[in-house]
């Protein structure tokens, strides 16, 4: 079974500074998709972006962007020019590129808060 | 497009009630799913769906039903309700594998 690992339970970032939030995870898998997810107090899930595991380059969507390393099984999030609107709760999400898996469902971590501090 | 709802968004029951979590999505999607997310924890599968009148368990089914009768509607079932069913729960959708999931806006469900 796979696993998600987010180690770092809260972090902080001044606004317009850059944060990083570490993801690991187990799988025995060669083929998979990789996702951060941004939970705000509304709770409503929001994608933030996506990695598909058998492309090398790392997945940007303007100010987020990935580090993606295979062989380490770590997926951490780059959050470029933190604005207030960022605060939030991120989850990691694997999910498997067969539909074997309980349909492909999502695994998530246990999630990282994020404070932006003005 | 409304995407996927849920309804409702908050609901209390007492222990040994029970009670239906609707979900419906609106953009043809196979694939649907049904989350629940304890605090301070990530989501877990309940159970999910391929298509119309298929449907299997998750990780955490126990005390859980489902049935997929439209592509449109999933509908989760809590029969007997207990305390540890306290949580949020999370309706998703997928239109084709691997792509994407997409959420409701989810409903707390609160068991005294």
């Amino acid at each position: 079974a796979q696993t998600v690992t987010q180690s770092q339970p809260e972090m902080s970032v001044q606004e317009a500074e850059t944060v990083t939030l570490s993801c690991t995870y187990d799988t025995s898998e060669s083929d998979y998709y990789l996702f951060w997810y941004k939970q705000p107090p509304s709770r409503q899930m929001i994608l933030v972006i996506r990695q598909e595991a058998y492309k090398q380059q790392n997945a940007t969507e303007n100010r987020f962007s990935v580090n993606f390393q295979k062989a380490a099984k770590s997926f951490s999030l780059k959050i470029s020019d933190s604005q207030l609107g960022d605060a939030a709760m991120y989850f990691c999400a694997y999910r498997s590129a067969g539909v074997e898996t309980s349909g492909s469902r999502l695994t998530f971590g246990e999630g990282t808060q994020l404070t932006v501090n003005p | 497009n409304a995407g996927v709802t849920q309804t409702p968004k908050f609901r209390i029951l007492k222990i040994g009630q029970s009670m239906t979590l609707q979900c419906t999505q609106d953009m043809n999607h196979n694939y649907m799913y049904w989350y629940r997310q304890d605090p301070g924890m990530g989501l877990k599968l309940i159970y999910y769906s391929v298509g119309a009148g298929i449907t299997d368990k998750g990780e955490v089914p126990n005390g859980y039903n489902v049935s997929r009768s439209t592509t449109e509607d999933f509908p989760l079932r809590l029969e007997l309700a207990a305390p540890s069913q306290t949580s949020v729960y999370f309706c998703a959708s997928s239109p084709l594998v691997p792509d994407t999931q997409y959420f409701g806006p989810g409903t707390r469900l609160t068991v005294l």
